[in-house]
């Protein structure tokens, strides 16, 4: 069975970070690129970042690049979203999600962690 | 960006009731344009990929289609679990997502 399971999410002061993982299960984690998807509370769902099976390549929204960094360990099966300079923008539920190839649909999601910035 | 615009952005209808949402690109995406569902508290679920494939285990009420910068989300006959928000996105060039279609009961 397919597994995703996203930690790391939690209350965060304005300037500040967070680390959140993404545990994986159940599929050959290794050859599937890995995205980052968010949603403000109540609003809808937004792409944040992704990054292709082997890691050498990433992309970012503009909204969050050059604060937010995604990175995998393939031995781990787990994928990370380094989130520096967090605003109170970046309040959302964080979702992972995989994708096959560049242009597939996003096919598994986890259940997404709640992050918050806030003073 | 390509920017994704659904409408409308609510719809109330009835049990057995057939209803069709849409989704416009702002540029031609081919056929990379895929449908998911979202209910209160759960992750979004993927119902149809590449505008009209429909997805394993996905009931067969549910149809797409569409290509280029018009597409269109069919139930043919609502149950009361489909009544949930939809959203579409693009593939084509990026990830955009759609504002949703919020499907209530009336």
């Amino acid at each position: 069975e397919v597994q995703l399971v996203e930690s790391g999410g939690g209350l965060a002061r304005p300037g500040g970070s967070l680390r959140l993982s993404c545990a994986t299960s159940g599929f050959s984690f290794s050859i599937y690129w890995m995205h980052w998807v968010r949603q403000a509370p109540g609003k809808g769902l937004v792409w944040v970042s992704r990054i292709i099976s082997d890691g050498t390549s990433t992309s970012y929204a503009d909204s969050v690049k050059g604060r937010f960094t995604i990175s995998r360990d393939n031995a781990k099966n787990t994928l990370y979203l380094q989130m520096n300079s967090l605003t109170v923008e970046d309040t959302a539920i964080y979702y992972c999600a995989r994708t096959w190839e560049p242009r597939d649909a996003f096919d598994f999601w986890g259940q997404g962690t709640l992050v918050t910035v806030s003073s | 960006d390509i920017q994704m615009t659904q409408s409308p952005s609510s719809l109330s209808a009835f049990v057995g009731d057939r209803v069709t949402m849409t989704c416009r690109a702002r540029q031609s995406i081919s056929t990379y344009l895929n449908w998911y569902q979202q209910k209160p508290g759960k992750a979004p679920k993927l119902l149809i990929s590449g505008a009209s494939s429909l997805e394993s285990g996905v009931p067969s009420r549910f149809s797409g289609s569409g290509s280029g910068t018009d597409f269109t989300l069919t139930i043919s006959s609502l149950q009361p679990e489909d009544f949930a928000t939809y959203y579409c996105q693009q593939s084509y060039s990026g990830y955009t997502f759609g504002q949703g279609t919020k499907l209530e009961i009336k």
